[in-house]
């Protein structure tokens, strides 16, 4: 789905380092979201976004930030990251919440070395 | 909090059998919705169940919400190689806030 863009795809970074990873989507969508995705652990939240200017942790949002100053980006930064934090990060919008599938990014790969 | 079960984790099948994943929860379900990720791809969007007892179809594919609202399933028939990958569960939950809380995904291998 080209309207739905992450970067980078993937990313190594040292540990103790700030990474961001950036997701940009064309339907100007109110619902924004982060998943990292790890083996044994399915898909997990981080942070989401009900719409600009308001966001809300998930199950798993320590060591995140999130902003989200215009409905069509919404950044998520590792503040000094770790290597528990290497993961494979999805961005996922939707257009009214519940009632309606979301749609991924491709996903950023990130490992912490 | 609630929390959404998939069964089984993994499932391997000769080209051409049915395959079938299940979703349960403690707690009645809201709505539920069902994603397929190919290897190294990212989770689509394929349907989603809201009412007791409904059942939709998809080509291959049927779902399934229970009558309680607290299962679901996935049931493929004539697997192909094309169906390869994982298949998520996600409830929305009790509150609409957009949020859905995904089952742990059952991955189907087949053998062609």
């Amino acid at each position: 789905d080209a309207g739905i863009t992450q970067s980078p795809r993937y990313k190594i970074t040292e540990t103790g380092r700030q990474v961001t990873l950036m997701c940009h989507q064309t339907w100007s969508h109110s619902y924004m979201f982060w998943y990292r995705q790890d083996l044994g652990h399915g898909l997990r939240l981080i942070y989401y976004s009900a719409a600009a200017d308001i966001t809300d942790k998930g199950e798993v949002p320590d060591g995140y930030v999130v902003s989200r100053s215009k409905t069509e980006n919404f950044p998520l930064t590792l503040e000094s990251a770790t290597r528990s934090q290497t993961s494979v990060y999805f961005c996922a919008s939707s257009g009214q919440g519940n009632n309606y599938g979301y749609t991924f990014g491709s996903g950023t790969r990130l490992t912490v070395v | 909090g609630q929390q959404v079960m998939q069964i089984p984790q993994y499932q391997h099948v000769q080209e051409g059998e049915d395959f079938t994943t299940y979703c349960n929860s403690s707690t009645t379900l809201s709505n539920i919705q069902w994603y397929k990720q190919r290897p190294g791809g990212h989770p689509v969007f394929l349907i989603q169940l809201v009412k007791s007892g409904e059942v939709k179809k998809q080509k291959r594919l049927t779902f399934q919400f229970g009558e309680a609202k607290k299962n679901s399933s996935l049931h493929i028939t004539a697997t192909q190689t094309t169906d390869v990958g994982t298949y998520f569960c996600a409830d929305s939950g009790s509150s609409n806030t957009g949020k859905l809380i995904f089952g742990q995904g059952t991955t189907l291998q087949v053998k062609p």
